[in-house]
């Protein structure tokens, strides 16, 4: 059974950095490219980045470039995003996904608040 | 990157068939039949209803269908029932290497 366990998530101050973690079990998780999608309170989807089975390939969208880092450790099975210069509208649940072309699992998701 | 037009809501009884439409543009859904949607109900996580346009993944009812015509996707539930009634977002690979997904669609079964 695919499992994807967020963690990291937290209230900080606008301009502060966390760092979220997604644990994968389950599956082959070097074979697959992994993403962050996120969803803002009473919002739509939102896709955040993507990294490559290797890890040597990274996607952002044009709201996160420049402020947040995606990468992985395939020995641990586990999936990052540094987030730094944070703003409000950053907040939301961040969720794992597994795939490039369509998001076929999902964890449960962590929640991120940006606020003062 | 701009999010996919789609309608704000769409309802039908139960039985009818309802369509939910999703447009893009050339760079996106027009471009690449890489496009999917997603089901999500109130605090749950979103599910892969369809991949790649018309795709259904195992387990998923084959009442759920998707089409593409030029720049606008379509998701089709048939024989539409209580359980349906969610959010459904669609989604597109980009030519910036990007993901767009739609404004939503929320689905009320009436």
């Amino acid at each position: 059974e695919v499992q994807l366990l967020e963690s990291g998530g937290g209230l900080v101050q606008p301009g502060g950095s966390l760092r979220l973690s997604c644990a994968a079990s389950g599956f082959t998780f070097r074979s697959y490219t992994m993403t962050w999608v996120r969803q803002g309170p009473g919002r739509g989807l939102d896709w955040v980045s993507a990294v490559s089975n290797s890890g040597g390939s990274t996607f952002y969208a044009d709201s996160v470039k420049g402020r947040f880092t995606i990468s992985r450790d395939n020995s641990k099975n586990t999936l990052y995003l540094q987030m730094n210069s944070l703003r409000a509208e950053d907040t939301a649940i961040y969720y794992c996904a597994v795939g490039w072309y369509y998001f076929e699992y999902w964890g449960q998701g962590t929640l991120v608040t940006v606020s003062s | 990157q701009s999010a996919l037009t789609q309608p704000g809501s769409v309802s039908g009884s139960p039985g009818q068939s309802i369509t939910i439409s999703c447009t893009g543009a050339r760079s996106d859904v027009g471009g690449y039949n890489y496009v999917s949607w997603y089901q999500q109900h109130p605090g749950k996580v979103p599910k892969l209803m369809i991949f790649d346009v018309s795709s259904r993944p195992s387990g998923v009812s084959n009442r759920f269908s998707g089409s593409k015509s030029g720049n606008t996707a379509s998701l089709t539930i048939s024989g539409l029932q209580g359980e349906d009634e969610a959010d459904y977002y669609c989604s597109s690979y980009t030519s910036s290497s990007t993901y767009v997904f739609g404004s939503g669609t929320k689905v009320t079964v009436l």
